[in-house]
């Protein structure tokens, strides 16, 4: 079983649903949830990062994490086709030396279409 | 501000050669990452460094391949001889300090798509 499980898709939506994408994670110590996107033939750019369980809203992105039940998401509200990308969970425990060096799913290919 | 900067793009090369990748990371950020990227799957961290001194190269194959970062700035990573399971894009990150802080974000480069064939 693989640390990090994400469904690789690819989910389509119409332009303006609410978008819902997940992971599950099997390492109790993780303790920092990130949420990046990737567009295609680019590099990862972190989108929004939590700590503790609960949400965290920026715009239209909210980040849920439930730890009890090891499951994170991300919900976009208002999908846009600029959107329209990989977006890949990542999350860490401190290392020693306190360095949190992210453990990444394989990413959710999202296309939002007009 | 200018991102992290990596060459080359792309890279075809066939099994048993040897490829070397650059990346310039953004200006004054102590820690350079290389990561893998194999299609399909997430980024997997192979080394870390701080300054001009490896972190973390835990998940590195010291066999084949190999880093270094002189004077702190500028990484090279080199694979020899390259495998066909090394097919993969190649990615360099920078952060300011070492991920130390909670608030702390990597940047990524645009990476080096490397077909083995």
């Amino acid at each position: 079983q693989k640390e990090v499980e994400q469904d690789p898709g690819p989910l389509s939506v119409p332009e303006g649903a609410i978008v819902s994408l997940n992971c599950t994670y099997s390492n109790s110590a993780f303790q920092y949830f990130m949420w990046y996107r990737q567009y295609s033939r680019k590099g990862p750019e972190l989108l929004m990062y939590t700590y503790s369980s609960g949400n965290k809203e920026d715009g239209r992105f909210t980040a849920q994490v439930d730890k009890s039940s090891k499951y994170i998401s991300l919900f976009i509200r208002d999908s846009q086709p600029s959107d329209s990308a990989t977006y890949l969970c990542a999350m860490s425990e401190t290392r020693t030396g306190g360095s949190y060096i992210p453990t990444f799913g394989r990413g959710t290919s999202l296309i939002v279409h007009p | 501000e200018a991102g992290v900067a990596q060459s080359p793009r792309y890279k075809i090369i066939e099994k048993r050669q040897s490829v070397a990748f650059w990346c310039n990371p953004i200006s004054g950020h102590a820690t350079l990452y290389w990561y893998q990227q194999i299609l399909g799957q997430g980024p997997k961290l192979l080394i870390q460094f701080q300054n001009n001194g490896v972190v973390d190269d835990s998940q590195l194959p010291k066999d084949r391949f190999s880093a270094e970062r002189l004077k702190g700035v500028d990484s090279t990573l080199k694979i020899q001889p390259a495998k066909l399971e090394d097919s993969a894009v190649y990615l360099c990150a920078s952060s300011l300090e070492g991920l130390a802080a909670l608030q702390e974000t990597q940047y990524f480069g645009p990476g080096t798509r490397l077909l083995v064939l």
